[in-house]
């Protein structure tokens, strides 16, 4: 069953502005992690917050965590045309008999930046 | 050159046959994941292996088969108990020690089936 919903589904905007994500899931959670996927491609992992943090920032994008809501956002600050792909959201439960690596995926959010 | 390969990318059956999708890792990870999608959906996990001849069922396993013989390979077998299975599948492996388990991923295996 997936654990992720993330809003909005879709989302256009023009190049330079910022892009803002949002993912809400249920269950305690060791890490949530960020992916990007082109379309027809695979998904390429973006970033990693763990249950510990609250914020953290690479290059042009930052993510928040807010344990107590059960949710995280993921911000792309000036945007470009290529940041144009959909983005997921993946939570690692906490350790679980045999789970091992498991990731639970979110339906995505489609991101359409017009140069 | 480090990575994950599907092969291969496009792939037509026709109803009622087998077919096999090959999944090749050499980054050394004791973990490899099936997932499908489907159009404009997110991933849904069908098995996953954590170690060499052993794996678990997914969320949708029914109707698919894998093997885990070797470390760097798992191929999944989508059988004709499939009912519906036309759709994009994604490999990707993880390593299993320390916390993180990030997943990398394939280029995926377009199926058609008619």
């Amino acid at each position: 069953s997936q654990q992720g919903e993330e809003d909005p589904q879709a989302l256009s905007i023009q190049e330079g502005e910022n892009a803002t994500m949002n993912c809400s899931y249920k269950t305690s959670i060791n890490n949530l992690q960020w992916y990007r996927q082109n379309s027809g491609r695979g998904l390429v992992h973006l970033i990693l917050i763990r249950s510990n943090e609250r914020e953290k920032h690479s290059g042009r994008l930052r993510v928040t965590l807010d344990t107590s809501k059960k949710s995280s956002s993921l911000l792309i600050t000036a945007s470009r045309a290529a940041d144009t792909a959909s983005y997921f959201c993946a939570t690692k439960l906490i350790s679980v008999y045999n789970q091992g690596g498991k990731l639970i995926f979110g339906q995505g959010t489609e991101l359409s930046v017009k140069p | 050159d480090g990575g994950i390969t599907q092969s291969p990318k496009y792939l037509f059956r026709k109803e009622g046959q087998n077919v096999t999708l090959s999944c090749e890792q050499n980054l050394n990870h004791d973990a490899m994941y099936w997932y499908r999608q489907d159009p404009g959906q997110g991933l849904r996990l069908i098995y996953y292996s954590q170690i060499v001849n052993d794996f678990q069922k997914g969320d949708i396993a029914e109707g698919y088969s894998v093997s885990r013989e070797k470390k760097e390979s798992f191929p999944l077998t989508v059988t004709s108990a499939q009912k519906n299975p036309t759709a994009f599948y994604l490999c990707a492996s993880s390593a299993t020690s320390g916390s993180s388990y990030e997943q990398y991923f394939g280029p995926g295996t377009r199926l058609t089936v008619t």
